[in-house]
């Protein structure tokens, strides 16, 4: 089945800075990968989402990336507020057919935003 | 509109005991998806109706747990007999097409002591 692996577990950044969260995915016929924002005690809510026929998106401070070739996509977030800081899950799911029905989430990443 | 709703929001029950969760997805909704995160770690996913059918339930850990969406509407998720090791927080999501926007409840935090 797909396995999601996802750095750094924790990210510090200074306000106004630029954060970068990685992932990489096992399943070559993985092919969404959306990215979910978890604010403390609420529920996770997409933040942006990628699918495998695109490089990059973007949307306004916060883009994705990703390399088929490699296995890996990004998230990046600039200009860092204090509304970001949170804990930020990728995930990956597979084509029909391709495992389980349900998304493979990373192990998160807890960002947090120094003033 | 009403978001994913989940009940209860905590249940705290020894362990042996009988816990029913219960999800309310969003109208519409014909994909209802139950997931776990337990002691911090990732978020694993545990099964997929498609209205009343269950598409996949290859996440469930074992017979004791149950999940029903009887009528394609609301869902539950039965531990029964409850363990240590089933305490964590239950997400329910929903969402309109397989691969679309997964829109997740508030959780159900389980602790079994």
């Amino acid at each position: 089945g797909e396995n999601v692996e996802q750095h750094p577990s924790t990210l510090s950044v200074q306000e106004g800075d630029s954060a970068v969260i990685k992932c990489t995915y096992s399943d070559s016929a993985s092919n969404y990968f959306p990215w979910y924002k978890q604010e403390l005690g609420k529920r996770p809510q997409l933040i942006i989402d990628i699918r495998s026929n695109v490089g990059e998106k973007k949307d306004q401070r916060i883009a994705v990336t990703l390399n088929k070739t490699a296995k890996h996509f990004s998230l990046h977030i600039t200009e860092t507020q204090p509304e970001d800081s949170a804990v930020y899950f990728c995930a990956a799911i597979g084509g029909p057919g391709g495992g389980a029905d349900g998304l493979t989430f990373g192990k998160g990443t807890h960002l947090i935003i120094q003033p | 509109e009403a978001g994913v709703t989940q009940f209860p929001s905590h249940s705290v029950i020894e362990k042996g005991q009988t816990v029913t969760l219960r999800c309310d997805p969003i109208s519409g909704h014909d994909n209802l998806y139950w997931y776990r995160r337990v002691m911090g770690k990732e978020i694993k996913f545990l099964l997929h109706f498609v209205k009343e059918s269950k598409q996949d339930e290859s996440g469930m850990p074992n017979n004791r747990f149950l999940a029903e969406r009887t009528g394609g509407t609301y869902s539950t998720l039965k531990v029964q007999p409850a363990e240590l090791e089933d305490s964590g927080v239950y997400f329910c999501a929903s969402s309109q097409a397989r691969h679309g926007e997964l829109f997740f409840g508030e959780g159900s935090r389980l602790t079994v002591l």
